[in-house]
This record gives structure tokens, C-alpha cells and sequence, in this order.
């Protein structure tokens, strides 16, 4: 069974970092692109950012682009975010899930994990 | 950058047929892909490619595609249906995954 497992959220102030982790199991990790997805407070889905397989291709969104870096060790099948001069407006619910193939795009987000909470707040 | 449009809410009662729409520039050339967010919950897999059914979904959910703009269909609503229902694309242009603002069905 495939399972995801998200951690490390918190309360962080302005301008602070984090780094979350979604720990996977019950399937071959190097073998499909992740992806973490995030949901503001009352909001819908913002894609955030993608690595393939290898960990060589990386996409990210504009609204983070240079603040978040996406990252994963294949060899503790663990993905990562590593977030940066944080926001009020970073605060949000950040799912990982799996995508349906080892390359990013053109596929789907075939496996969640249950989120974890990132609050920016003085 | 890319848009896709969702209705905010649809209604309709159970039994009946609901339909969320999701439009978009060019969306014929993308597979659009559809997910069920129930509250308090993470995002499941609906539909995918348009008009696939992962395995596990009930065949009330069917998928469709013309012109501008691609539809999700729930037939003979139930209750448990209630949900938010977000469309997703992969633009090719930025490289970007895209998400539709999303569509809260209520079943009356």
C-alpha cells in the first residue's frame, strides 16, 4: 500500500525557514517524480513545486521560486521542502503526493499525504 | 499564465446529474486530470487523462472534453458526493501544474 507521510510543519515567523518532509513507503521511490501542493486557509490547491525521479528535473512556482527548495534522498525515500523567508501568505497546509511517473508533467497526482500545517505568524 | 476556470459552486439534489466545468485556453491539447477534496481531508484522484476512472472510483464519475472547456459528471448523486472538485493541467509553456479554482458541490 502506498503510503505518504507528511511532517515538520509548524508556527514560524516572518522571515523564518523550515523544512518539511514526507516520508514514502510501499512503493520503489526513484521511480516517480513528487510534488508538494499547497491550501491556504478557505483556499483551493497551489502547486508548489516538482522533482523527478532522479532528483535532476525541478519545476517550481513563480510565487516561490528562489524562497522554497524541493529536494529528496532516494536512499531514505524521504522528499523535502526547504522553505525560506517565510510569508503570512505561506501559511497554508502542505500536502506531498505522488506523480504517476518517474518525469514530471504530462501525468497525474495519483497518491496523497495527509498534509502538515505551516503557520507564519509574529 | 495559464487559467482554468471553475464554477464556485454547483448544486443539485441526490439522484440527479451534476456537472462541474472547467474551461480553459486551448485545453484540448492538455489531459486534465480531476480531484475530490472532501473537508478536513487530502485530495483523491477522480478522474485522469480527460476521461479515465483509477481503479476504486465508483462509475458515476465519467469525464468529457470539447471545445474550450472539460466536465466532470456525477451521476445519480448521493450525499457523499459532497465535496470541493478542483481540474488540474500541466501547462507546457511554464512548465507549470495548474489547478482550477475549484467547485464546492452541494448535494440538496
Amino acid at each position: 500500500e502506498v503510503q505518504l507521510v507528511d511532517s515538520g510543519g509548524g508556527l514560524v515567523q516572518p522571515g523564518g525557514s523550515l523544512r518539511l518532509s514526507c516520508e514514502a513507503s510501499g512503493f520503489i521511490f526513484n521511480r516517480y517524480a513528487m510534488t508538494w501542493v499547497r491550501q491556504g486557509p478557505g483556499r483551493g490547491l497551489e502547486w508548489v513545486s516538482s522533482i523527478s525521479g532522479s532528483g535532476g528535473t525541478i519545476y517550481s512556482a513563480d510565487s516561490v521560486k528562489g524562497r522554497f527548495t524541493i529536494s529528496r534522498d532516494n536512499s531514505k525515500n524521504t522528499l523535502y521542502l526547504a522553505m525560506s523567508s517565510l510569508r503570512a501568505e505561506d501559511t497554508a497546509m502542505y500536502y506531498c503526493a505522488r506523480e504517476r511517473d518517474i518525469a514530471v508533467a504530462n501525468n497525474w497526482f495519483d497518491s496523497w499525504g495527509q498534509g502538515t500545517l505551516v503557520t507564519v505568524s509574529s | 499564465s495559464y487559467v482554468l476556470t471553475q464554477p464556485p459552486s454547483v448544486s443539485e439534489a441526490p439522484g440527479k446529474t451534476a456537472r462541474i466545468s472547467c474551461g480553459g485556453n486551448n485545453i484540448g491539447s492538455k489531459s486534465v486530470h480531476w480531484y475530490q477534496q472532501k473537508p478536513g481531508q487530502a485530495p483523491v484522484l477522480v478522474m485522469y487523462s480527460d476521461s479515465d476512472r483509477p481503479s476504486g472510483i465508483t462509475e458515476r464519475f465519467s469525464g468529457s472534453k470539447s471545445g474550450s472547456m472539460a466536465t466532470l459528471t456525477i451521476s445519480r448523486v448521493e450525499a457523499g458526493d459532497e465535496a470541493a472538485y478542483y481540474c488540474q493541467v500541466w501547462d507546457i509553456y511554464s512548465d507549470h501544474w495548474v489547478f482550477g479554482g475549484g467547485t464546492m458541490l452541494t448535494v440538496l
